[in-house]
């Protein structure tokens, strides 16, 4: 049973754009929630995260939304650019499971 | 420099045969994980192991193998009764009741 549903599975976003990539989970126990950028060969690597008592983070060009109403988050990256392809994992645990539940993976990719 | 290794980078198995790969990591780190990634499907688990000499199989851990007799390696042995072994593997580990993840660089296994 998938836990946490991604979209899209792939984006093109011209350089400067601000690409978004959606992710909703079920798991109303789940209160971690990450994203992975991961570059072809490698393994994943932390982005940034969100616990849902705050509805927005920031980190440099990335920021999450998080609405937990609708049990749904997102990732937003401003002004794009070529060295943000990758592929971009949603995840989503919760303390006592301490497991990581990932999404399908958005690849990403800037043009110039 | 503290971090994850995963050995070989690429290994190719023949159909029939049991095949280990191998991770370590000195980051004091008391969790492990394994994931196998395919593409779009993300990253599904296989085992864990939260303390030496304690490990459970995660959401694809049959046809799969692991131990944890020492803190800083957990091998996993990809066994003949996998099916469709052919896949990317990562390791990642995390301190005990956190939630960061810290992923190797991932073993790409072709059954051949």
């Amino acid at each position: 049973q998938q836990q946490v549903k991604q979209s899209p599975q792939s984006l093109i976003v011209q350089k400067g754009g601000i690409p978004i990539i959606n992710c909703a989970y079920e798991n109303t126990a789940f209160d971690y929630f990450p994203w992975y950028q991961q570059f072809p060969g490698k393994g994943p690597a932390l982005l940034i995260a969100i616990r849902p008592d705050v509805s927005e983070k920031k980190e440099g060009r990335f920021t999450i939304s998080f609405n937990k109403s609708a049990k749904q988050f997102s990732l937003h990256i401003m002004d794009s650019q070529p060295g943000d392809s990758a592929t971009y994992f949603c995840a989503a645990s919760n303390f006592g499971n301490e497991k990581l539940t990932f999404g399908t993976g958005t690849r990403l990719t800037i043009i110039p | 420099d503290g971090g994850i290794t995963q050995s070989p980078k690429y290994l190719f198995r023949k159909e029939g045969q049991n095949v280990t790969l191998s991770c370590e990591q000195n980051l004091n780190h008391d969790a492990m994980y394994w994931y196998r990634q395919d593409p779009g499907q993300g990253l599904r688990l296989i085992y864990y192991s939260q303390i030496v000499n304690d490990f459970q199989k995660g959401d694809i851990g049959e046809g799969y193998s692991v131990s944890r007799e020492k803190k800083e390696s957990f091998p996993l042995t990809v066994t003949s009764a996998q099916k469709n072994p052919t896949a990317f593997y990562l390791c990642a580990s995390s301190i005990r009741r956190s939630y960061g993840y810290t992923f190797g660089s991932g073993t790409r296994l072709t059954v051949v």
